[in-house]
């Protein structure tokens, strides 16, 4: 069964640190571009960023809030996404999916997560 | 503000046919292909329509999409209860060099 399992989220203070992590199954992840996308609550779905596949680079590329703050990479050898998560804001607060085109669907995410929740609050 | 714009919220009784609008830009719709969306209350997104017009295996042909320009449209007929959902369109941004979403749209079935 392809599968998504987030873990990770809780409550941190403005400015400090988080690291989510994403463990996938079912597929093969290391040529999977992963994506992270966050919902606020009550809000719509906000694209993070992404991390291309083994075999194009491993390259990254962030939304325009989150880059220089946030990092994403990957560890192949144990089928795991990350999110590290510094400076953390109060608008940072989300549930965060990591989320995956698994099949032939043109890059649409079609493997979600079920998403782990981030507060920031002091 | 989203990069994508969608109508708020949308209704219709059961059996009935809705659509639900998704306009965009150059960059994005224009130039890329549009997916949609469907979050029923408290899950995870799951993918609707890829590739403009395309459903994945498991979707009922009730749904359909389409593009046009820098708008695309998302089309539900037949109408049931269990459709009542949050739907969000997303595309590939050339511009911004990521996936852009419009602010969702809250389908009610009367």
């Amino acid at each position: 069964e392809v599968q998504l399992v987030e873990s990770g989220g809780g409550l941190v203070k403005p400015g400090g640190s988080l690291r989510l992590s994403c463990a996938a199954s079912g597929f093969t992840f290391t040529n999977a571009w992963m994506s992270w996308v966050r919902q606020a609550p009550g809000k719509g779905l906000e694209w993070v960023g992404r991390i291309k596949g083994k075999t194009d680079g491993g390259t990254t590329d962030y939304a325009a809030p989150v880059k220089g703050r946030f990092t994403i990479s990957r560890d192949d050898s144990k089928n795991t996404l990350y999110l590290q998560m510094n400076s953390l804001k109060t608008d940072d607060t989300a549930v965060y999916y990591c989320t995956t085109a698994a099949t032939m669907t043109g890059g649409a995410f079609d493997i979600w997560g079920h998403g782990t929740m981030v507060t920031v609050s002091s | 503000q989203s990069v994508l714009t969608q109508p708020p919220s949308a209704s219709g009784t059961p059996g009935q046919r809705v659509t639900i609008s998704c306009s965009g830009s150059s960059s994005n719709i224009g130039s890329n292909t549009v997916n949609w969306y469907q979050q029923l209350p408290g899950t995870a997104p799951k993918l609707l329509i890829y590739s403009n017009n395309q459903r994945p295996s498991g979707v009922p042909d009730r749904f359909s999409g389409s593009k046009s320009g820098t708008s695309a449209s998302l089309a539900i007929s037949g109408l049931q209860s269990e459709d009542e959902a949050d739907y969000y369109c997303g595309a590939w941004d050339d511009s911004l060099n990521g996936v852009v979403f419009g602010g969702g749209t809250k389908l009610t079935v009367l």
